[in-house]
Order: C-alpha cells, then sequence, then structure tokens
C-alpha cells in the first residue's frame, strides 16, 4: 500500500493566521490527491481533489498544490469554522491510503 | 440534494457478524460507486472497500479480504457492508461514502452519517 505522511500532526493557530499542512507519499501519485475537512463526530468532508481543484461548496481560502510525492493543504486565512482535522486520501493505486490527519487548533 | 443514510449503532460479541446499511437518495444510485470507510475511536480513517453500483464489482483492501462483504439492493438504493468475525479492534464509526466517479474507486464526495458498532465481550 502507499504509505502517506501528514506534517504536523497538530497545528496550534489563530483566527486569520495563513495556515499550510503538508502530505508526502510513499511512492509517486501524480495529482491523485484529495483533502478532507473532518470535525469531533461528524463525517469528513471533501475539501479538495485532483490535488488543486477545489470540490463544489468549499470557501476559496482553501487551495491545494503539490504532485508527484508532495503536496500541500493551505488555508489563506483561518476562520473560526476551520478548526477540525484535516487529511489527506491518495487514489493513484486500487486501494486508497489516508494520511493520519493533522488537528488543527486554536491558538 | 445527496443524501446517504446509515442504520443504527450496534453492540456484537467478538467471533460475530454485524451488517450496515447505507441507503442512498437525491441522485441516480447506479451512477456512483459506494466506498465504506471506518474510523477506530481516536484515530484516523481507514478504506475498506468499494462496490460498483452499476455492475456490483467489488475491491476490498487486502486487511479485510476474506472477512468483509459488501453488497447493493439496486431496487431500495441501498449498499451493505457485512463485517465477520469481529474482534474488539473492530471498535469503529464505520461510514459509507459515495464515490465522485462510478467506474473505479476515487474520492468521497459524500458520506453517511456514521454508524458505531462496538465490540465487546
Amino acid at each position: 500500500d502507499i504509505q502517506m505522511t501528514q506534517s504536523p500532526s497538530t497545528l496550534s493557530a489563530s483566527v486569520g493566521d495563513r495556515v499550510t499542512i503538508t502530505c508526502r507519499a510513499s511512492q509517486r501519485i501524480s495529482s491523485w490527491l484529495a483533502w478532507y475537512q473532518q470535525k469531533p463526530g461528524k463525517a469528513p468532508k471533501l475539501l479538495i481533489y485532483k490535488a488543486s481543484s477545489l470540490e463544489s461548496g468549499v470557501p476559496s481560502t482553501f487551495s491545494g498544490s503539490g504532485s508527484g510525492t508532495e503536496f500541500t493543504l493551505t488555508i489563506s486565512s483561518l476562520q473560526p469554522d476551520d478548526f477540525a482535522t484535516y487529511y489527506c486520501q491518495q487514489y493513484s493505486s486500487s486501494s486508497p491510503t489516508f494520511g493520519q490527519g493533522t488537528k488543527v487548533e486554536i491558538k | 440534494q445527496v443524501q446517504l443514510v446509515q442504520s443504527g449503532a450496534e453492540v456484537k460479541k467478538p467471533g460475530a457478524s454485524v451488517k450496515v446499511s447505507c441507503k442512498a437518495s437525491g441522485y441516480t444510485f447506479t451512477s456512483f460507486g459506494i466506498s465504506w470507510v471506518r474510523q477506530a475511536p481516536g484515530q484516523g480513517l481507514e478504506w475498506m472497500g468499494w462496490i460498483s453500483t452499476y455492475k456490483g464489482n467489488r475491491n476490498y483492501a487486502q486487511k479485510f479480504q476474506g472477512r468483509v462483504s459488501m453488497t447493493i439492493d439496486t431496487s431500495t438504493s441501498t449498499a451493505y457492508m457485512e463485517l465477520r468475525s469481529l474482534r474488539s479492534d473492530d471498535t469503529a464509526v464505520y461510514y459509507c461514502a459515495r464515490d465522485k466517479v462510478g467506474t473505479t474507486v476515487t474520492v468521497f464526495d459524500s458520506w453517511g452519517q456514521g454508524s458505531l458498532v462496538t465490540v465487546s465481550s
């Protein structure tokens, strides 16, 4: 299986901050990468697919970049609703795998 | 709007089986595949497998091969996931999720609310 590693595991930030989360794949996955947001007790929500395509209805403060093995999710100006856990997911192989998650908490 | 509604929480003993349902509405059921993803308490997301709602072909994660079965009922737009030989480490919230594409597993653009399965003696 392709291993996905996110960093950092936890991130403390303030409203208005620019936040960047990194996801690395154990082998090249082209641009077959998605990002999800999950709040406690809720199902994940798709934010970004194909590394940089914004899912419909997702604020433009979210953006994704990267290809190959290194990817980033950027929140340009952190809003109160953005405090959550974020997961990357590769779908280059027939067995999708997720990163371990990055918790964005209030500083 | 797209909606996936899952069955309720279950408590099972080790060695038993559990079957979770996922009823879809708001879209053409046979146009998008369904995956199952689980999340143990306080842990991350783990993909279990995918089923084509059009052809019924399946793709299971190697970890669950032989222990999981995914089926569909197109007459009721419902997907099912059965997990057998339950162990305590199968305690988790189980989600069904609609694939953004119909022909293979990709990304998941709609999710059920989750079904908590607790395995305890």
